[in-house]
């Protein structure tokens, strides 16, 4: 599996921008990029996933470096709700399995 | 509410006790994986089952086995319970054909004492 580099914290303003940098220097080419965030209490939640192009959905933005060795999750405007530990997770398919490593995250404080 | 449920939502035991978790998958998702959740070692996978087989195993001990059953639900039966076994367990499934798109349960919270 590729290893990760993620900041252990981060904090931002309600309703700024925030990025979130992930390094995975050691991805291979078949690898996707998935993003999952764990708010208090509940299980982790799918938030986004990427190949090699960058990519929007209604929860985020996900900019992939064009060398794939990182990439950074972007949430336009930062809520109170989106107070959560961010795992950024390389991963492969085969034969109809897909085991998510998660690594310690980025815990994301958002100050109102 | 993402559709996936597990039961039950706590559980306190005795060490060297048997239990079993329970996990019913949203429906049409064919893929049941179980992770466990510790503080010190973080979430880590246990195994997955796609369709009623195994298919993959993670960090799962052998006092730990799994199961899915033709409806398509699972469940974790944890055995010879010892302290560290103190954690959260969820349950998460996937419909076929996705790319690691996994939807978790509320997770069951075990402790044992």
């Amino acid at each position: 599996d590729a290893k990760t580099t993620q900041p252990n914290s981060m904090e931002s303003n309600e309703e700024e921008p925030v990025h979130l940098p992930c390094n995975h220097s050691t991805i291979s080419g078949t690898d996707y990029i998935h993003w999952y965030r764990q708010l208090p209490s509940q299980g982790p939640e799918y938030v986004i996933h990427g190949l090699t192009s960058n990519v929007n959905n209604r929860m985020a933005s996900l900019a992939i470096a064009e060398d794939r060795k990182s990439s950074t999750l972007i949430l336009h405007r930062a809520t109170l709700r989106d107070a959560a530990v961010y795992y950024c997770i390389p991963g492969r398919s085969g034969a109809g399995s897909y085991q998510l490593t998660f690594g310690k995250g980025t815990k994301l404080s958002v100050i109102p | 509410d993402s559709g996936v449920t597990q039961t039950p939502k706590h559980l306190i035991t005795a060490t060297g006790q048997r239990v079993t978790l329970r996990c019913s998958p949203r429906s049409g998702d064919l893929s049941v994986y179980w992770y466990q959740q510790s503080l010190d070692q973080g979430l880590q996978f246990l195994i997955q089952y796609y369709n009623g087989e195994e298919r993959a195993k993670g960090n799962i001990l052998e006092r730990f086995s799994a199961q899915q059953f033709p409806d398509l639900h699972s469940e974790l039966n944890l055995s010879s319970l010892e302290l560290g076994d103190s954690a959260l367990y969820f349950c998460a499934s996937s419909p076929p054909g996705t790319l690691g798109e996994q939807f978790f349960g509320p997770g069951t919270r075990l402790t044992v004492l």
